[in-house]
């Protein structure tokens, strides 16, 4: 089956600590791209990546890191930086006509 | 910049139709689309128009006027399980990332 997974499910955090999610499609789409989003809120755009090797920032890119070696996977680094980082985390990636499809989400959780 | 326009909250009846309307400003267009996500879940695209008009899909209908720079998500025979909300979308040219509304939450009651 195609489509986008993302692990872990849920993921709790100690203060000053990085952790990675991970993100993988099997889709073959170019683009991806990392939302996050608070209780009761729209997405707000982290990074995107439209080709393997090359990403951008989105509007709060700040406190977060991501890499694209590979087409399949874009996985995204919460850093100690970020200062609030408890939050749901999509992933998605988009086809030719730009219709994005999301991943089943990680819940980020920081004690 | 970009900016989406929902309301916050619809409640309607079991079995009705509801409208949920959005208005955007962008520097470009490049289609609106819709998407629908239930509590704790992720969002599931829905429908997107490029051109004037009305697209339908089955219970889902979606408007566009680009000169008003305004859409709709129309559900019709509502059910219970349409309890979610729903997010317009916009991009404003091809390859960019679509910019989200804050979504409205449809409540449907028996």
């Amino acid at each position: 089956d195609g489509g986008i997974t993302q692990s872990p499910k849920y993921l709790f955090r100690k203060e000053g600590q990085n952790v990675t999610l991970s993100c993988e499609q099997n889709l073959n789409h170019d683009a991806m791209y990392w939302y996050r989003q608070d209780p009761g809120q729209g997405l707000r755009l982290i990074y995107y990546s439209q080709i393997v090797n090359d990403f951008q920032k989105g509007d709060i890119a700040e406190g977060y890191s991501v890499s694209r070696e590979k087409k399949e996977s874009f996985p995204l680094t919460v850093t100690s930086a970020q200062k609030n980082p408890t939050a749901f985390y999509l992933c998605a990636s988009s086809d030719p006509s730009g219709s994005e499809y999301f991943g089943p989400g990680t819940r980020l959780t920081v004690l | 910049g970009q900016s989406l326009e929902q309301p916050s909250e619809v409640t309607a009846v079991e079995g009705a139709i509801v409208q949920m309307n959005c208005t955007y400003q962008t520097s470009g267009f490049y289609g609106l689309s819709w998407y629908q996500q239930h509590d704790g879940g992720a969002p599931t695209f829905l429908s997107y128009n490029a051109l004037d008009g009305l697209e339908e899909t089955g219970r889902f209908s979606s408007f566009l006027s680009r000169s008003d720079s305004y859409g709709y998500l129309l559900l019709q025979e509502l059910q219970m399980k349409d309890s979610a909300s729903y997010f317009c979308a916009v991009r404003d040219r091809g390859n960019t990332p679509l910019v989200f509304g804050k979504g409205t939450r449809l409540s449907v009651i028996a």
